[in-house]
């Protein structure tokens, strides 16, 4: 079966990094995605990765290692803002996302 | 800059009645999607669109139907609520089938 997981619930503190993982198991891969979702709101794209390695943009990275079939997103300097959700969605052969349930990620100061 | 909008955004419906939830793009894009959002499961797809009346069931499709009469419009018709169905609905486009998908804010619906 096609199964995404990643921690349900992180904590980090303002001004610290977090790493945020996930595994995927899809039938085929074109291409890992991760979104933000605040609360009551819509997820919004955060990055997308189909090469191994890691994509920088701004304080965010996000990683891939498609034989470990593994991601991470890399959240330097945290600002309370970024308390939100974060989504891992892998894109499979039929170019379906299946989604992962979310990271919710507390902020403290 | 909202170039996708759900409507309703809340609605509450009782058990047996039809419903129907409307996504509207402005961006011309392909490929629209009807999602639902629970607590503890990812998003799950319900149907989706690649084209003017161009539609396929995704994985949790039973007791909802869809249609796609304009390139802009995108339906969501639960035939008769049931109070599984409460739940969030989100509206998803994209230009590509393998590219990101940008979401609409939602609609919240509770079935009583």
């Amino acid at each position: 079966g096609q199964n995404i997981d990643q921690p349900t619930e992180m904590t980090a503190t303002e001004g610290a990094i977090v790493q945020i993982n996930c595994t995927y198991q899809t039938s085929g891969f074109n291409g890992l995605f991760w979104y933000q979702q605040h609360a009551g709101e819509a997820p919004t794209f955060l990055s997308y990765n189909v090469l191994d390695g890691l994509e920088e943009k701004g304080r965010f990275s996000s990683f891939l290692s498609r034989s470990k079939g593994y991601s991470y997103l890399l959240l330097k300097e945290l600002q309370m803002k970024d308390s939100a959700s974060y989504l891992c969605a892998s894109m499979d052969s039929n170019y379906q996302l299946i989604w992962g349930a979310g990271t919710k990620l507390i902020i403290k100061p | 800059d909202a170039g996708i909008t759900q409507s309703p955004r809340h609605k509450v419906t009782e058990t047996g009645t039809p419903v129907t939830l409307r996504c509207h793009q402005t961006e011309n894009h392909r490929y629209m999607y009807w999602y639902r959002q629970d607590p503890g499961h990812g998003l799950r797809l319900i149907h989706y669109s690649y084209g003017v009346k161009d539609t396929d069931k995704g994985e949790v499709s039973d007791g909802y139907s869809v249609s796609r009469s304009k390139t802009e419009d995108f339906l969501l018709t639960l035939e008769s609520a049931t109070s599984s169905q409460t739940s969030v609905y989100f509206c998803a486009i994209s230009e590509t089938d393998n590219y990101g998908y940008t979401f609409g804010s939602g609609t919240r619906l509770t079935v009583v």
